[in-house]
């Protein structure tokens, strides 16, 4: 069973949905980050959180700690949101362990 | 700032070759980091440098060797290329490590025949 998991794998949805994208994890964590990699392969880090949650712009992610899992949210959804959302978490260890990632489309 | 920038973007080499994946960073980041992102899988950690001078290995370093003489620069090399290195290859950096937002550079695709 892999460390991180997310889900789902694929996702696709009609522009203005809500969508929410789900990482659990099985490790002792002191952070968890979530990344976007675009379609023309580029990773951007979209946030680092320990506790609770934080927004930018149409983007929330939330993380419980006790139950191990954290989610990202985009509001009001938009084609550009297309991309797969990577979960990573900074264990205990200082290691990095990263999710398969989570596939995004969002049609006009 | 440029960033992070990788070269080359796309490599074709054959069983045996060698190569060096070029990355730099202008950031003046303590921390660099190469990762491979195979189908299927998440990100897997090659090798990390903690600054100048100072490099380690990841999860998967087998095959692969590092140096870092500067801050900037942090290059990864391929003695003896094999099929199993095809994959597409990640540079990162950061200030202080893998608590800190990580930068990638923009990845190099390797097909190894």
């Amino acid at each position: 069973k892999n460390e991180v998991e997310q889900s789902p794998q694929n996702l696709t949805a009609q522009e203005g949905e809500f969508i929410t994208i789900n990482c659990s994890y099985s490790v002792g964590i002191s952070a968890l980050h979530w990344l976007q990699q675009h379609p023309g392969g580029g990773i951007v880090s979209l946030f680092m959180l320990s506790s609770g949650k934080k927004k930018h712009g149409r983007l929330i992610a939330t993380i419980n700690i006790q139950e191990k899992h954290s989610s990202l949210h985009i509001t009001a959804s938009h084609p550009r949101d297309s991309a797969v959302y990577i979960c990573a978490v900074r264990t205990n260890t200082d290691k990095l362990i990263f999710g398969t990632g989570t596939r995004l489309q969002v049609f006009p | 700032n440029a960033g992070v920038t990788q070269t080359p973007k796309f490599q074709v080499l054959k069983t045996g070759q060698s190569m060096t994946l070029q990355c730099a960073q202008d950031m003046n980041h303590e921390y660099m980091s190469w990762y491979r992102q195979d189908p299927g899988m998440g990100l897997r950690l090659i090798h990390y440098s903690v600054g100048a001078g100072i490099t380690d290995q990841g999860e998967v370093p087998n095959g692969y060797n590092v140096s870092r003489s500067t801050t900037e620069d942090f290059p990864l090399r391929l003695l003896s290329a094999a099929p199993s290195q095809t994959s597409v290859y990640f540079c990162a950096s950061s200030y202080g490590g893998v608590g800190e937002t990580q930068y990638f550079g923009p990845g190099t695709r390797l097909l190894v025949l």
